[in-house]
């Protein structure tokens, strides 16, 4: 596709258990971030790849949090024994290129909805 | 550490009415750049300014960057009922050139 993909679009997991969340950027772009979105407010960073490389990951909330991007393509994002407050919309978004990422425009997926009960 | 803040979180308006989102930075920012997220939906890139006192307009929406890159502004005019959706800013950490730090947003409501 043209787009950042996302899967699951919705996940529903009870409080203690793992969720995998995936994102497959825009074929060809080197930057990819992770974003928390709580409901009502902006996106908050929570770890950015560049390549394959984990070059910020000051986001993450807990080492419950873990991301990875192995072929500097699609990217993983793990939490592990889910806590009713990890509910939230997790967004990706990609962009072209490496360095300065941040001038760069972010194209955005549709999220994944977590909701922990 | 940086903070965006955006007022007003809401605004209501008829259609027709102009609409304004105002954008302020704790720290001066390099860039910033504007984005909408509809209901439902994900944030879209609408615009990216990088020079002191710039102004960009897209139609009926007007750009502004402050002259010290601290603040911005988003102006509608003649609002529609497609422009309906949570309008935010964003601007770069300074000490990591890779993340966006995003202000909380002005959601938008358009009466018919």
């Amino acid at each position: 596709g043209a787009g950042v993909s996302q899967s699951p679009r919705y996940k529903v997991a009870k409080r203690g258990q793992d969720v995998a969340l995936r994102c497959d950027p825009i074929s060809g772009h080197v930057s990819l971030f992770w974003y928390q979105q709580a409901l009502g407010q902006g996106p908050e960073f929570l770890t950015y790849f560049q390549n394959e490389a984990q070059l910020d990951k000051s986001g993450l909330p807990s080492d419950r949090f873990f991301a990875e991007r192995p072929e500097g393509s699609v990217s993983t994002l793990k939490i592990q024994r889910t806590q009713q407050e990890d509910s939230a919309v997790y967004l990706c978004a990609s962009s072209p290129r490496g360095k300065t990422s941040s001038n760069q425009p972010q194209h955005f997926g549709d999220g994944t909805r977590l909701s922990i009960l | 550490g940086q903070q965006v803040m955006q007022i007003p979180q809401y605004q209501h308006v008829q259609e027709g009415e102009d609409f304004t989102t105002y954008c302020n930075s704790s720290t001066t920012l390099s860039n910033i750049q504007w984005y909408k997220q509809r209901p439902g939906g994900h944030p879209v890139f609408l615009i990216q300014l990088v020079k002191s006192g710039e102004v960009k307009k897209q139609k009926r929406l007007t750009f502004q960057f402050g002259e010290a890159k601290k603040n911005s502004s988003l102006h509608i005019t003649a609002t529609q009922t497609t422009d309906v959706g949570t309008y935010f800013c964003a601007g770069p950490e300074e000490t990591s050139g890779s993340r966006l730090t995003f202000g909380e947003g002005t959601q938008l409501t358009v009466n018919p």
